[in-house]
Order: C-alpha cells, then sequence, then structure tokens
C-alpha cells in the first residue's frame, strides 16, 4: 500500500460541467503530480505541484487547473468538461530530494463525461 | 523532445516460463531514469524495476530483470518464472535525472497474458 489516495473512484458527468478531483500524497512527499491516462494508451503528464505552486505543465488547455494545499494534498480542476475528457485521473506523489526518483500513484478516479 | 515506445500492445507467456517486453526510448540526455510500472486490474501504477542511465550493470529484482542498452536506446523487461499475478498492462517510463521532480513519459503500455 502506497498511501496516496484518491477521490472519488468513479465519477460521470455531462458535457459542460466542471468537475474536482483530490489526491493525499504519501506521508512526507511534498510534490504531487496529475497524469490523464486515456483507454488503451499510457498516462500523459498534466501538471505537478511543489510547495503550493505550480510546477511544471504537459500540452493540457487552462480549464485544466490544480492546488496544492499546506498539507499536501491537491486538487484537480476540470471546467468546461469534453467528451475526451473521459479518462482515468492517476496522482502521484513523490519526495523532492536528490537521489530519490519514484513516484507513488493512487488508484485513479475513472471520469467518464456524457 | 522524449518518447517512449512499446511495440508489443499484447503478449502471453505459460506460467512458469520467461517473457520479454520490450521497450524503446527518445531523449537527447545523458543522465536519466528508466522504469517499469505494472498496472494490474485495480488500476493502481506499481514500481517494478528501476535503472539510472549512468549504470552500466543492469537492474534486477527478484523474478524482474532489464537489459539496459544505452547507446541503442532500448529497455527490456524480463519476467523469469511467471506467475498468475504478473498478468497485468506493463508500462515503460522515462525521467530526466533533475534535482527537481521532473514528469514522467510513458509508453503505451503492453497488455500481459499469463497462460496457465
Amino acid at each position: 500500500e502506497t498511501g496516496v489516495t484518491q477521490s472519488p473512484t468513479h465519477l460521470i458527468k455531462t458535457r459542460g460541467q466542471q468537475v474536482t478531483l483530490r489526491c493525499s500524497s504519501q506521508s512526507g512527499h511534498n510534490t504531487v503530480s496529475w497524469y490523464q491516462q486515456a483507454l488503451g494508451q499510457g498516462p500523459q503528464f498534466i501538471f505537478q505541484y511543489y510547495r503550493e505552486e505550480e510546477n511544471g505543465r504537459g500540452n493540457f488547455p487552462p480549464r485544466f487547473s490544480g492546488l496544492q494545499f499546506p498539507n499536501y494534498s491537491s486538487e484537480l480542476n476540470v471546467n468546461a468538461l469534453e467528451l475526451d475528457d473521459s479518462a482515468l485521473y492517476l496522482c502521484a506523489s513523490s519526495p523532492l530530494q536528490g537521489s530519490q526518483t519514484e513516484a507513488f500513484f493512487g488508484q485513479g478516479t475513472r471520469l467518464t463525461v456524457v | 523532445a522524449q518518447t517512449v515506445t512499446q511495440s508489443q500492445p499484447e503478449m502471453s507467456v505459460q506460467e512458469a516460463e520467461t517473457v520479454t517486453l520490450s521497450c524503446t526510448y527518445d531523449t537527447s540526455e545523458s543522465d536519466y531514469y528508466l522504469f517499469w510500472y505494472k498496472q494490474p486490474p485495480s488500476r493502481q501504477m506499481i514500481l517494478v524495476i528501476r535503472q539510472e542511465a549512468y549504470k552500466q550493470q543492469n537492474a534486477t529484482e527478484n523474478r524482474f530483470s532489464v537489459n539496459f542498452q544505452k547507446a541503442a536506446k532500448s529497455f527490456s523487461l524480463k519476467i523469469s518464472d511467471s506467475q498468475l499475478g504478473d498478468a497485468a498492462m506493463y508500462f515503460c517510463a522515462y525521467r530526466r535525472h533533475n534535482f527537481g521532480n521532473e514528469k514522467l513519459t510513458f509508453g503505451t503500455g503492453t497488455r500481459l497474458t499469463i497462460i496457465p
């Protein structure tokens, strides 16, 4: 058990709506990354947060936004949902230390946009 | 930009046999990390094995080992004595070596089936 928890596990939303996904990082980890995994694909990097600030972003539009809180938990917000946003959203936490490279993943949130 | 390619969408192996999953990558960096992750039906990505590019010795973790060919930019995973619990999607991933955390770049995955 990695200690990264995501909520909810499943979610159904209507096109045009907004959604918030949540992630609690593993104890001692101050960096959280979010990935989108479309069906049959590998995860794609959305963005990363370190000490409550965005610290890198992938090729996703501004309607994908995030927050990180003082306890290092994080939220992913998606506005104006589109059908193509249907995917598994994975959160990963990691310590920001020199040789520590392992990212620990949560079980994901399955988002369906109808 | 870095890319990771997994050319085998599906593989199958008899229980107790050995299977090798292939991965190639493209990068202009000289120092980086490579990973194999396992994603069972539970959806959680689990780290199987990690290789640091500056290390010439291939990484091993129990029944899992890699064949890292830096010049060829190849990073294959060998699973020995395959077990039913090894059935999952396997993703190869790349990460630049950096003091700060960097994104993981994943391949498209290989679905491994274990035949009893």
